[in-house]
């Protein structure tokens, strides 16, 4: 069967340090991945798009990767803060098919 | 420009009713898509609408319908409630269909929905 699994429900990490949060697929095709950041009570936000053809993808703190052999995605925030502590949720998009989302990883940064 | 709206914030219904909920796109967007949102599940596509039409549907009963208006606003309703039913519903936009790549949507604040 078809699952998206991130690595952790939840994770902490030290103010400063880097955080990475994993995503891992089975029975996909992606052609695209994404990452979105959700607060409590918000909705989603879109945060970064990779495709299968690339390797790495960044953008300012944040640096995504996605390595179609291994089936998995790898999402780091560098210099943490406080201010980043949400969900994280990475979404695959396949042919002409809607986003498919992992449960998401809650990633709280400690000052 | 105003972001995707979404009403009722906050609602309760009692099993056996029915709920309907609305959804204001971005401006210029046409394409509208639902989602469902529970603790255990995660986000649950429902379904896409695109000027007017149903593009896809995900994996969801008959008693979860939608539709999608000439000024593309978009409501979805339940009928039938179940206890199950209760989550939190999420609308996106997007200007193009949902399955153009690397299509980028954006999601309302959404609709907690609590049956009891």
């Amino acid at each position: 069967s078809q699952k998206i699994e991130q690595n952790s429900e939840a994770l902490n990490i030290q103010e400063g340090k880097t955080a990475t949060l994993t995503c891992n697929y089975t029975n996909y095709s992606p052609a695209y991945l994404q990452w979105y950041r959700q607060d409590p009570g918000r909705g989603p936000v879109f945060l970064l798009l990779i495709r299968e053809n690339e390797k790495e993808k960044r953008k300012e703190r944040l640096k995504v990767t996605f390595d179609t052999t291994l089936k998995q995605s790898l999402f780091h925030i560098t210099a943490s803060q406080p201010a980043d502590s949400a969900t994280y949720l990475c979404a695959l998009q396949t042919g002409a098919n809607n986003l498919f989302f992992g449960t998401g990883t809650r990633l709280t940064v400690i000052p | 420009k105003a972001g995707v709206t979404q009403t009722p914030r906050y609602l309760i219904k009692t099993r056996g009713q029915q709920v309907t909920l609305s959804c204001s796109p971005i401006s210029g967007h046409r394409s509208v898509s639902w989602y469902q949102q529970t603790p255990g599940q995660g986000l649950q596509f429902l379904f896409e609408y695109f000027s007017e039409t149903q593009r896809n549907k995900g994996n969801f009963p008959g008693r979860f319908s939608g539709r999608q208006f000439s000024n593309s606003r978009s409501e979805m309703n339940v009928s039938t409630l179940e206890l199950g039913d209760s989550a939190l519903y999420l609308c996106a936009s997007s200007r193009d269909p949902g399955g153009i790549p690397g299509n980028t949507i954006y999601f309302g604040e959404g609709s907690w929905l609590t049956v009891v």
